[in-house]
């Protein structure tokens, strides 16, 4: 079946280092991939999306994402974090359904 | 434009009571979704429409629950009768095709006591 998995579940980093968060799909084809984060309270935000053609991805806040065909991965990264970059974020995959992944809470400490 | 519109934003009911949770998508998109986030269950499409239409209410956990969509910028979410296990965030989002970004509404923090 296809699926998003998110297997890191909490993420504690320092501010001013760098972050990657991990997602892995499954899905036979090319899959329409995206990012969303949340911070507490809110709804989600889209960050960045793959739909083909460059795999690395720029988005919002200063993230990017690179598609890995090989690996069934699309890992999200930062390098260098923000005290505001604290919250929730989801890697999403549509088969014009969008499932998400369990999501990754990132801490940032001082 | 003003992004996803839901009320209200936070509803405290008591059990056997009905609830209503309003949605205004973004104006030209065609695409419109409820899904639910709950710590159990995590984020959960409930049902979505295209053009005003239901397409897939798989996700829809009840007959409790029910959705419209009058029009290409309202929709609602009714649940009738509200349970305590009904608690958690709904969120809408909608779309401007079938696969491609969604955008979401606020959510509406719905408590049932």
């Amino acid at each position: 079946a296809q699926s998003v998995t998110q297997p890191d579940i909490h993420i504690t980093v320092s501010e001013g280092a760098s972050l990657e968060l991990r997602c892995n799909y499954s899905y036979g084809a090319t899959p329409y991939l995206f990012w969303y984060v949340q911070s507490p309270g809110q709804g989600l935000q889209l960050l960045l999306k793959y739909f083909s053609g460059d795999t690395l991805v720029q988005g919002i806040k200063g993230f990017e994402a690179e598609f890995k065909r090989s690996q069934s991965s699309f890992n999200l990264r930062k390098p260098s974090v923000h005290w505001s970059d604290a919250a929730e974020y989801f890697c999403a995959f549509n088969d014009y359904k969008l499932s998400f992944g369990a999501g990754t809470t990132v801490t940032v400490r001082a | 434009d003003a992004g996803v519109i839901q009320s209200p934003r936070h509803e405290v009911t008591e059990m056997g009571q009905e609830v209503t949770l309003r949605c205004k998508p973004i104006s030209g998109h065609d695409y419109l979704f409820w899904y639910r986030q709950t710590m159990m269950r995590g984020l959960e499409l409930l049902i979505y429409f295209n053009n005003n239409v239901p397409i897939d209410d798989s996700g829809m956990p009840e007959d409790r629950f029910s959705a419209k969509m009058p029009n290409a910028s309202f929709s609602t979410l009714k649940i009738q009768p509200s349970e305590p296990r009904d608690s958690a965030v709904y969120f809408c989002a909608s779309s401007s095709g079938s696969r491609s970004e969604q955008y979401f509404g606020p959510g509406t923090r719905l408590t049932v006591t």
